[in-house]
């Protein structure tokens, strides 16, 4: 079954450092993996998702994640933190469910905070 | 732009009673779904819907039911509300297979 799981349920960083927020993945089959954003008193806003097509899949605001099937992981950066990155971010696999239809499994999701 | 709107951002009942909450998309999504999040748990889903009057249970659909009478509009009743369904919902919508998810901005509902 797929499931998803994000290593560090708070990560901190410095304005201007990089961010790492890591994701790894379990799936029978070729994934479709998508990282979403909440900010506080917001729902989740999408930003990257990976398709099967290139393995380096940029997204809004700066963000990238590099699809690696070896190491089964979907990890986010971004080069150079900014304070209004300071969110929860949520990485989700996509589940085929019997009948064909089709649900996200999302992880339990990484605070970040931005410091000065 | 893709609008999914939720019709409480706030909401507060009392145990036992009949709780609606409601969806509404304005794409002509054909997917629909319901989450609750808590903190530490991520998004769990608890129902989720690929076509009018269709309806499919998620991972923690106890207490809980739905309502798809039309495309746009995806309903979630709570038959007798209790103090462990105190959470954020969120509802999503999207147009099919593999295709991003659309949030509201979630009902923060207290049962009290």
């Amino acid at each position: 079954a797929q499931s998803v799981t994000q290593l560090g349920s708070h990560v901190s960083v410095s304005e201007g450092a990089l961010v790492l927020l890591r994701c790894n993945y379990s799936s029978s089959v070729p994934p479709y993996l998508f990282w979403y954003v909440q900010y506080p008193n917001q729902g989740l806003q999408l930003l990257l998702k990976y398709t099967s097509a290139a393995t380096l899949v940029k997204g809004i605001n700066g963000f990238e994640a590099e699809f690696k099937k070896s190491e089964t992981s979907f990890h986010l950066t971004k080069p150079s933190a900014h304070m209004s990155d300071a969110a929860e971010y949520f990485c989700a696999v996509s589940l085929f469910v019997q009948g064909g239809s089709e649900k996200l499994v999302f992880g339990k999701g990484t605070k970040l905070t931005v410091n000065p | 732009d893709v609008k999914v709107t939720q019709s409480s951002r706030y909401l507060v009942k009392r145990t036992g009673e009949k709780v609606f909450l409601e969806c509404v998309q304005d794409m002509d999504h054909e997917n629909m779904f319901w989450y609750r999040q808590d903190p530490g748990l991520g998004l769990r889903l608890i129902y989720f819907s690929y076509d009018v009057k269709m309806k499919e249970k998620g991972d923690i659909p106890e207490g809980y039911s739905v309502s798809r009478e039309k495309k746009e509009r995806f309903s979630l009743i709570l038959e007798s509300a209790s103090t462990n369904q105190t959470s954020m919902y969120l509802c999503a919508s999207n147009r099919g297979e593999v295709q991003p998810q659309h949030f509201g901005d979630g009902t923060r509902l207290s049962i009290l």
